[in-house]
């Protein structure tokens, strides 16, 4: 079956501009992870969606980054003013809602900025 | 969640078993240990999680100690597409899904 998807797969950006990224998670998956991951780091929590409500946003850098999933499946990562910083590849996962549960990860959005 | 230690990088020889140890000293008695991989340009991908018990299933086996403050994970028989970089991560499960807590994992470079 369809895997995690996200798009687009590459995305340039200019320091200031305003970035979206999306994640189609499996199908019937109710909870949705977002990671960004910098050159030779292990990935870094960002939100975790249960349904359509952020569960754990802890950890977004600040308030420029903000995601939604407002019908509880696909999500969009909203980086407002980017800075070059927030270069990194943006991973999605998904997983069912039960214990022992397994996070099946996209192929991420590499987001560079300028 | 608990903190762990792996060595930076290690390689193998294609066919052979690739043993991956793993400190988490400080682990508690709820939280279980997890492997992931990452291949280069691509997201990672579950491999095994354990409590107690030593665990099995088609991709490898993971090997917990007694007092459970270190594991391994076994590959059997290692090739060439193995070549990864293997996260252990240990977590508390909960009634919700929680995060997942990467370091910097250990780089295994299989060889022909």
């Amino acid at each position: 079956g369809a895997g995690v998807s996200q798009t687009p797969s590459n995305k340039v950006t200019e320091k200031g501009k305003y970035v979206e990224l999306r994640c189609d998670p499996i199908s019937g998956h109710t909870a949705l992870y977002w990671y960004r991951q910098s050159l030779g780091q292990g990935p870094e929590f960002l939100i975790y969606f249960q349904g359509t409500g952020a569960a754990d946003d802890s950890g977004l850098p600040n308030d420029r980054f903000f995601a939604v999933r407002p019908e509880g499946s696909v999500s969009t990562l909203k980086i407002q003013r980017t800075e070059r910083g927030d270069s990194a590849v943006y991973l999605c996962a998904s997983s069912l809602m039960r214990q022992s549960n397994e996070q099946f990860f996209g192929p991420g959005t590499r987001l560079t900025v300028l | 969640d608990a903190k762990t230690t792996q060595p930076t990088s290690m390689d193998c020889a294609e066919g052979r078993a690739a043993n991956l140890p793993c400190n988490h000293s400080t682990i508690s008695g709820n939280e279980y240990v997890y492997w992931y991989r990452q291949i280069h340009s691509q997201g990672p991908q579950y491999i095994i999680h354990g409590l107690k018990n030593n665990e099995t299933n088609e991709m490898a086996s993971l090997i917990i100690t007694e007092d459970r403050k270190s594991s391994t994970l076994i590959l059997p028989h290692a090739t060439l597409r193995d070549t990864a970089v293997y996260y252990c991560i240990v977590r508390v499960e909960t009634g919700a899904n929680s995060k997942l807590t990467f370091g910097k994992g250990i780089t295994l470079s299989v060889r022909p």
